[in-house]
């Protein structure tokens, strides 16, 4: 039931554009996207419902394809403070148990 | 209180003895969540209360893990006879709780690094 991130990891120089992808093999409720800065616990970004909806935090927005259970992040002109690892944590119908994916890493270098 | 705190921040133990970690949960907040975190690696879901009651202990690794809640507030959670590869950082998260969307996003604390020699 974990779902899956890609890419791994994804190296940036600052202003560039990235997309990270989190897709389950289940029907998803909703799904989270979290980012954690190293030595530092996850920090909660945003969630997203199902019903395609999209959302903005800064110049960081997802969308949530509930036909794929499929959702994408897009940081857009990165920024050096981006930098660290996001996870997306999917839940479903009726449970409030959050799994993770394994984590994609982003690095942005000036 | 105003975050999740946990306690020991950092814990060496040897091989065979147990540990208890403690966490301390958002007042208010009736969910309370445990993860393992391995170097470099991902969020590993261990167990979540709701209230007092733990609906869901499917992912504690062995029958050496255990955890309980009380007064709807503090958890521990327990190792027994750790092993090597129980080390890791364990994070404790907590949230509003019930089934109302968004009522599971999580406040996480800055975590106990477990460090079994």
């Amino acid at each position: 039931q974990q779902p899956v991130q890609s890419p791994q990891a994804v190296i940036l120089r600052e202003g560039e554009d990235a997309v990270i992808n989190c897709s389950s093999s289940k029907a998803l409720y909703s799904v989270h996207w979290y980012r954690q800065k190293h030595g530092e616990a996850p920090v909660f970004l945003m969630i997203l419902l199902k019903g395609g909806e999209q959302k903005g935090h800064e110049k960081i927005s997802a969308s949530f394809n509930e036909k794929k259970q499929q959702s994408s992040l897009y940081l857009t002109a990165s920024q050096l403070s981006y930098s660290g690892t996001y996870f997306c944590g999917t839940d479903f119908q009726g449970a409030q148990k959050l799994v993770f994916g394994q984590g994609t890493r982003l690095t942005i270098n000036p | 209180g105003a975050g999740v705190s946990q306690s020991p921040s950092n814990k060496v133990t040897e091989k065979g003895k147990d540990v208890e970690l403690r966490c301390d949960p958002i007042s208010g907040h009736t969910a309370l969540y445990w993860y393992r975190q391995r170097l470099g690696q991902g969020l590993e879901f261990l167990i979540y209360f709701q209230g007092n009651s733990a609906p869901d202990k499917s992912g504690l690794p062995s029958d050496r893990f255990s955890a309980e809640r009380t007064g709807e507030s503090v958890s521990t959670l327990t190792i027994q006879r750790t092993q090597q590869e129980d080390s890791a950082v364990y994070l404790c998260a907590s949230s509003l709780g019930g089934l109302r969307p968004g009522a599971n996003v999580l406040t996480f604390g800055a975590g106990s690094r477990l460090t079994v020699l």
